[in-house]
């Protein structure tokens, strides 16, 4: 299956820094999402974005898909902000998608 | 659209116990996904129906689980004869494929605790 890989696994920060988080991915992919686990455990879509750059906000992301990664920059950062960040593929658009293990963002006040 | 909703939100069962939890989707979803959440790891897929047929079941999903979404709306998953393996977050989400947009909506999840 799709191996996915997400860098770093843990960051932590000061409030206001902006930060880049990377996901890898092993093979071509029609889907890709990343998501915001809250620490109430919540998933929140951020972005669809198999390729092409989105931006909503203080977010935005990039995915290159010759290249088999994608980006996601937070600008400003907000200790609303903290939690984990997960990427995930999926071969076919419909699809099913495979999660990575996550990137853990703590903000500092 | 008050969108995914997972009941219960917690469940504490003892060994050998069976467990149902339920999902409704958003209304005019018709793909829904299940997954499980261990700590620290990310989701994993266990299985997914587009509208009342189960397309595909991850080798994860052993015997003792079963799903059915049977008129194409609510969705529940079972598991008979619990094992403490079995604790974990049971997430549920649905799409709208086809409508040039293809994100999932998660719901808040079911916490699973096997004693």
């Amino acid at each position: 299956g799709i191996q996915v890989e997400q860098s770093p696994p843990d960051l932590i920060l000061q409030e206001g820094a902006n930060s880049t988080l990377r996901c890898n991915f092993s093979d071509s992919v029609n889907n890709l999402q990343w998501f915001h686990q809250n620490p109430w455990g919540q998933l929140i879509n951020l972005f669809y974005i198999p390729s092409g750059t989105k931006q909503n906000g203080r977010l935005s992301a990039t995915t290159v898909a010759t290249e088999r990664y994608s980006l996601l920059y937070i600008s400003s950062s907000q200790t609303t902000d903290s939690g984990v960040y997960f990427c995930a593929v999926g071969r076919g658009r419909d699809d099913k998608i495979i999660f990575g293990k996550g990137t853990r963002l703590h903000i500092l006040p | 659209d008050t969108g995914v909703s997972q009941n219960p939100r917690h469940k504490i069962t003892k060994r050998g116990q069976n467990v149902t939890f339920r999902c409704d989707p958003i209304s005019e979803h018709n793909r829904l996904y299940w997954y499980r959440q261990t700590l620290g790891q990310g989701p994993e897929f266990l299985t997914y129906f587009q509208n009342e047929a189960q397309l595909e079941k991850s080798r994860l999903l052993s015997d003792r689980f079963s799903a059915e979404r049977p008129k194409g709306s609510f969705s529940t998953l079972e598991i008979q004869r619990t094992e403490q393996g079995d604790s974990a977050m049971y997430l549920c989400a649905s799409s709208l494929p086809g409508q040039g947009h293809y994100g999932y909506t998660f719901g808040s999840g079911t916490r699973l605790t096997v004693v």
